[in-house]
């Protein structure tokens, strides 16, 4: 089945650490994006690629690093910059832009 | 700026008990108004997408609605499943990036 696998489910965060959350989708969609979600908080933008190689800052980017290397794969990296990394992050894909989002299932990241 | 506001935040029903939800948007220029269904924990799932004011679009015990200014999802005799966060989201003419509202928490007691 075509989808979007985000890995892992829970991920943990020492001070000072970078971690990456893994997100790779078999559709066939050019666009990725990565979004954070808060309680009670809309999803916010953090980067998003259109293209291979090229990827745009979000409204909330600080912090935050992406890279798009294939077409099937676009990892956040959290870096030690990010001070208030505790949320739900969730991956999506569409192969054009007016076209729905697919979500992934989410990775809950926690500061230790 | 695009801006998406959602009533009631919270809402519970008891089985059966028919409501509506309100999504409010500013946009310049409505490209698109899509719905989605969030449960606990997992990602969001696509319900319907609008595109021009008097559009209705129906699934199941569900219904969308857009007006120039407003979205509607009409939950009607709903069941217990059918408690999930409901989303919002609106895309503007020449912007490839979407706004989302904070969600409407639907509880439908059996």
């Amino acid at each position: 089945d075509g989808g979007i696998t985000q890995s892992p489910k829970y991920l943990f965060r020492k001070e000072g650490q970078n971690v990456t959350l893994s997100c790779e989708q078999n559709l066939n969609h050019d666009a990725m994006y990565w979004y954070r979600q808060d309680p009670g908080q809309g999803l916010r933008l953090i980067y998003y690629s259109q293209i291979v190689n090229d990827f745009q800052k979000g409204d909330i980017a600080e912090g935050y690093s992406v890279s798009r290397e294939k077409k099937e794969s676009f990892p956040l990296t959290v870096t030690s910059a990010q001070k208030n990394p505790t949320a739900f992050y969730l991956c999506a894909s569409n192969g054009q832009i007016n076209e729905k989002l697919f979500f992934g299932s989410g990775t809950q990241l926690s500061v230790l | 700026e695009d801006q998406v506001t959602q009533s009631p935040e919270a809402l519970r029903l008891q089985e059966g008990e028919s409501s509506s939800l309100n999504c409010s948007y500013t946009v310049s220029g409505l490209r698109g108004l899509f719905w989605y269904r969030q449960d606990p924990g997992k990602g969001p799932e696509f319900l319907f997408t609008l595109y021009s004011a008097g559009e209705e679009k129906e699934k199941e015990r569900l219904k969308a609605t857009l007006t120039k200014k407003e979205s509607f999802l009409h939950i009607t005799a709903p069941k217990p499943e059918d408690s999930a966060t409901y989303l919002c989201a609106v895309q503007a003419s020449g912007n490839n990036r979407l706004a989302f509202g904070k969600g409407n928490q639907v509880v439908v007691i059996p």
